[in-house]
C-alpha cells in the first residue's frame, strides 16, 4: 500500500533557527496536504498542493510540492515558540477513488527552545 | 464556520460499558471521517463515509461500529473496548464536489480523548 516516510521525527532549535522537515511517498500523489498538531491539540489544516513543482508561502512558511508529485517539504524560517507542535504531511494517492483517504507521514515533532 | 465539533471531549469507560461519540458539522460536507490517534502517532484512518454511506473500512475490529445518521452527524458506537484502545479519536469532515468525486481538505474536531479502564 501506499507509504509516505517524513524526516526527521524530531527537532529541537533554539528561537530563531529555520526548520524543515521532509516527506517521501512511494507512490505519486493526487496532492498532497500539511497539518500542524499543536501539543494536546488537533491537527490543523496549513495548505494544499496540488501541481508539480509548486511552491506556496504562508509568512516564515514555505511549503514546496516535487515535480514528480512524490515529495514535499516544508520549511519555517526564524522560528518563534508559538511555531512548536507536530507538522505532518499527508498525501492523497492519485488515479481512482481515495473516497479522501489521506496517508499520513509519521511527523516531525518541532521544539523551539527561546 | 468551519467547526466540526466532537463530543464528548474526554471520556473515561470500563471494558463492560457501551458508550458512543459524536461527532456534528455545519459546513454541508458530504464526506466523515473517524480517526485514531496514539500519542505522538499521525492519526489512522477508521471509516469514511461518503454521502452518508460506508466507503471505507480500514479493517476496524467490530468494537467499534460508526454511523451515519444524516450529512451533519457521525456516530461512533463503542462496546466492550480493550485498554488498548484508549486513544484520541478524531472526527473530521470534507467536501465533495465533481462528477469525478473530487475530496477536498480535511477539517478536524477537536477530538474526544478516551480511557479505557
Amino acid at each position: 500500500g501506499q507509504q509516505v516516510m517524513q524526516i526527521p521525527q524530531y527537532q529541537h532549535v533554539q528561537e530563531g533557527e529555520d526548520f524543515t522537515t521532509y516527506c517521501n511517498s512511494s507512490t505519486t500523489l493526487s496532492n498532497i496536504q500539511w497539518y500542524k498538531q499543536r501539543p494536546g491539540g488537533h491537527p490543523v489544516f496549513l495548505i494544499q498542493l496540488v501541481k508539480s513543482g509548486e511552491v506556496k508561502k504562508q509568512k516564515r512558511l514555505t511549503f514546496q510540492f516535487g515535480e514528480a508529485k512524490k515529495n514535499s517539504c516544508l520549511h519555517i524560517t526564524a522560528t518563534q515558540t508559538t511555531d512548536v507542535g507536530t507538522y505532518f504531511c499527508a498525501g492523497l494517492a492519485a488515479g481512482g477513488t481515495s473516497y479522501g483517504k489521506l496517508t499520513f507521514g509519521q511527523g516531525t515533532i518541532l521544539t523551539v527552545h527561546p | 464556520d468551519t467547526e466540526v465539533t466532537q463530543t464528548p471531549k474526554h471520556l473515561v469507560m470500563g471494558m463492560t460499558n457501551k458508550k458512543s461519540l459524536k461527532c456534528e458539522q455545519h459546513m454541508g460536507h458530504r464526506a466523515m471521517y473517524w480517526y485514531k490517534q496514539k500519542a505522538k502517532k499521525p492519526p489512522e484512518l477508521m471509516f469514511v463515509y461518503s454521502y452518508e454511506k460506508l466507503s471505507i473500512n480500514e479493517s476496524v475490529p467490530s468494537r467499534f461500529s460508526p454511523e451515519c445518521p444524516n450529512s451533519s452527524l457521525l456516530n461512533l458506537h463503542l462496546h466492550a473496548l480493550q485498554p488498548e484502545d484508549s486513544a484520541l479519536y478524531l472526527c473530521a469532515s470534507s467536501p465533495i464536489w465533481g462528477d469525478r468525486g473530487m475530496y477536498g481538505i480535511q477539517y478536524f474536531g477537536a477530538g474526544t480523548r478516551l480511557s479505557v479502564l
